[in-house]
């Protein structure tokens, strides 16, 4: 099992660029997250997906849409990136019988210009 | 006030002295307590969890919830220069599937 996946690894954009980060989890797990990691910020929820078919806004998503594509996959896009969007990007996921254990990714670093 | 605080480091020990890392809440409704490992450039792993107050022990860590305090406790004993990383306390209230994190404290153990 690859667990979860996540690309690219890195990206620079420029201002007004747009680019959709993708996520994917060959556990069968039901519920999906995208966090943002920020120096002094710790982890913040961007938006999660409880089951198939469901997303439901975190702690900051502005500037951000998601799409649970399928139960295996869940991207996160930037329409029109910002500087303040200058990230390191991570996606977990969370199985029914896995209790509290999100398994994350290996990240995504963004840089916008 | 934040809901979780947790103080960033970083915390410098010796191999083998005991660690201690803490978090304090503000959210009475908080039921299950968490604990994550990160190693620089990579992803959080789960390490300990408990529900609700009461001490938790894998080898040589151990995870303490003192609810009426809203205070948890992570344990290393014998820490080892493979403990150098981050660790942050996580929690959530029961029937959430979200987590509140702590920003993280970092933590270097020297040979």
């Amino acid at each position: 099992n690859a667990g979860v996946t996540q690309t690219p690894k890195f990206q620079v954009l420029k201002t007004g660029q747009s680019m959709t980060l993708q996520c994917a989890q060959d556990m069968n797990h039901n519920s999906m997250y995208w966090y943002r990691q920020d120096p002094g910020m710790g982890l913040r929820l961007i938006y999660y997906s409880a089951s198939e078919g469901t997303t439901d806004k975190g702690e900051v998503p502005n500037g951000y849409n998601v799409s649970r594509l399928n139960k295996r996959e869940f991207s996160l896009r930037l329409e029109s990136a910002a500087p303040s969007q200058t990230s390191v990007y991570f996606c977990a996921s969370r199985g029914v019988r896995s209790h509290n254990e999100q398994f994350f990714g290996p990240g995504t670093r963004l840089t916008v210009l | 006030q934040k809901e979780v605080e947790q103080d960033p480091g970083p915390l410098s020990v010796p191999e083998g002295a005991i660690v201690s890392l803490n978090c304090t809440y503000s959210n009475s409704a908080f039921q299950y307590f968490m604990w994550y490992r990160q190693y620089s450039r990579k992803g959080p792993e789960l390490l300990m969890y408990t529900y609700s107050s009461g001490n938790k022990e894998d080898g040589r860590f151990t995870a303490q919830v003192d609810k009426s305090s809203k205070y948890i406790s992570l344990f290393i004993r014998d820490s080892q220069p493979s403990d150098s990383a981050t660790y942050l306390c996580a929690m959530r209230p029961s029937g959430y599937s979200t987590l509140t994190f702590g920003k993280g404290t970092m933590l270097l153990v020297s040979p």
